[in-house]
């Protein structure tokens, strides 16, 4: 069965500094993975996702995630955070056949400090 | 954003008493989800819809029924509201059941259960 992990349950960090954000899958087949980003009191929003091809996404809002089949991991980074990328990150993964196989990881909540 | 609007924000109700929440989408897409989000779960399915009557469960579907009348809506319904289903809700719609897909979130539903 497909199952996501993120290890991080709150991140600390101060602006201007570089982020990454870990992400750890279990799939039996090649993953479709994505990351999606929840402001306080909003729905969650896309900012990436991988099916094939180049390993290194480009997302919005600065944001890449770098797919390494050899670690099943998808994490995600930014080179320079600003205190309006704090918010909750959300790693999911899916299955190429259906979208109502989308499983979500638990969480990561970013603080930024000034 | 997507068209997506979910109705009531928040709501508080008692043990015992029946609770429907709305979710309507003004982007004409076939399938539309519902999901609970709970500390320390993530997101997680609770039942989806891939056309006008056709629905299926998810994960966590014991509890709730939903119903698909019109394309543009999809209700979730707790038939005997109970403290353990006090959660966020949200709702997603997607053009196709495609892996490659993205799911659109709502703002989302706070429901509180005394």
């Amino acid at each position: 069965a497909q199952s996501v992990t993120q290890p991080d349950i709150h991140i600390t960090v101060s602006e201007g500094a570089s982020l990454e954000l870990r992400c750890n899958y279990s799939y039996g087949a090649t993953p479709y993975l994505f990351w999606y980003v929840q402001s306080p009191g909003q729905g969650l929003q896309l900012l990436l996702k991988y099916f094939s091809g180049d390993t290194l996404v480009q997302g919005i809002k600065g944001f890449e995630a770098e797919f390494k089949r050899s670690q099943s991991s998808f994490n995600l980074r930014k080179p320079s955070v600003h205190w309006s990328d704090a918010a909750e990150y959300f790693c999911a993964v899916g299955a190429s056949y259906n979208t109502d196989k989308l499983i979500f990881g638990t969480g990561t909540r970013l603080q930024v400090f000034p | 954003d997507a068209g997506i609007t979910q109705s009531p924000r928040h709501k508080v109700t008692e043990t015992g008493t029946p609770v429907t929440l709305r979710c309507h989408q003004t982007e004409n897409h076939r399938y539309m989800y519902w999901y609970r989000q709970d500390p320390g779960h993530g997101l997680r399915l609770i039942h989806y819809s891939y056309g006008v009557k056709d629905t299926d469960k998810g994960e966590v579907s014991d509890g709730y029924s939903v119903s698909r009348s019109k394309t543009e809506d999809f209700l979730l319904t707790l038939e005997s509201a109970t403290s353990s289903q006090t959660s966020v809700y949200f709702c997603a719609i997607s053009e196709s059941r495609e892996g490659t897909d993205t799911q659109y979130f709502g703002p989302g539903t706070r429901l509180t259960v005394l």
